[in-house]
């Protein structure tokens, strides 16, 4: 089973200071994605990563994919407290070993605990 | 459009019981799949399909039965529940789940077993 670990766990800090919250992993993933949750809501998407050093900004946060594509990194520019939340990573799983080739291609999503943040005005 | 969405919102089995928690999406999305979410473990995938009548299992399958026999409708039944099994359920659809796809997630439900 692969895993994801992502650090820290819970994060607390004022608003204006810079953070970052790291994933990682052993395994090899064939892109990675980055949620947000809000408490009683589903995750909602903040961006994919697929190539090995990509980096993608979103305003004021910066997603970051491994070159070997086993870990990643967010990191936010002066936080707000808005961008208070949950934060999960999650590394996509291709299933080589299935021969139905319609669930070999099948997404299937391994997820970090998470990082819970709160962002103090 | 309602996206994804989960019913009931809430629910409190006694330990043995059955029930179907429901999910149902109106983006005609192909790929649907059922995760749950425990304190500190992040969310685990239960089942996947990939199409009407194409199902398999995640990492945490026992204990779960799914069937997709519309492409709108991916329910998640609980035979004989178990306080393990005392979770927040979140079922999530995409266009085609190729893993560069955006997964839209329903708004869960809470599950308590006595």
């Amino acid at each position: 089973t692969q895993l994801l670990e992502q650090s820290p766990q819970f994060l607390s800090i004022q608003e204006g200071e810079n953070l970052t919250v790291y994933c990682n992993s052993s395994s090899v993933f064939s892109s990675l994605q980055w949620y947000r949750q809000e408490p009683g809501e589903g995750p909602v998407l903040l961006v994919t990563v697929v190539t090995g050093g990509e980096v993608k900004k979103l305003k004021r946060l910066t997603f970051q994919f491994g070159d070997a594509r086993k870990d990643s990194s967010l990191h936010i520019t002066a936080a707000q407290p808005g961008d208070t939340g949950l934060y999960l990573c999650a590394g996509a799983d291709l299933r080589e070993d299935q021969r139905d080739p319609y669930i070999q291609g099948a997404q299937k999503l391994v997820f970090g605990q998470g990082t819970r943040l709160t962002i103090n005005p | 459009n309602a996206g994804v969405t989960q019913t009931p919102k809430f629910q409190v089995l006694k330990t043995g019981q059955s029930m179907t928690l429901q999910c149902a999406q109106d983006m005609n999305h192909e790929y649907m799949s059922w995760y749950r979410q425990d304190p500190g473990m992040g969310l685990r995938l239960i089942h996947y399909s990939v199409g009407a009548g194409i199902t398999d299992q995640g990492e945490v399958p026992n204990g779960y039965n799914v069937s997709r026999s519309t492409t709108e409708d991916f329910p998640l039944r609980l035979l004989s529940a178990a306080p393990s099994q005392t979770s927040v359920y979140f079922c999530a659809s995409s266009p085609t789940g190729h893993n560069t796809d955006t997964q839209y997630f329903g708004p869960g439900t809470r599950l308590t077993v006595l």
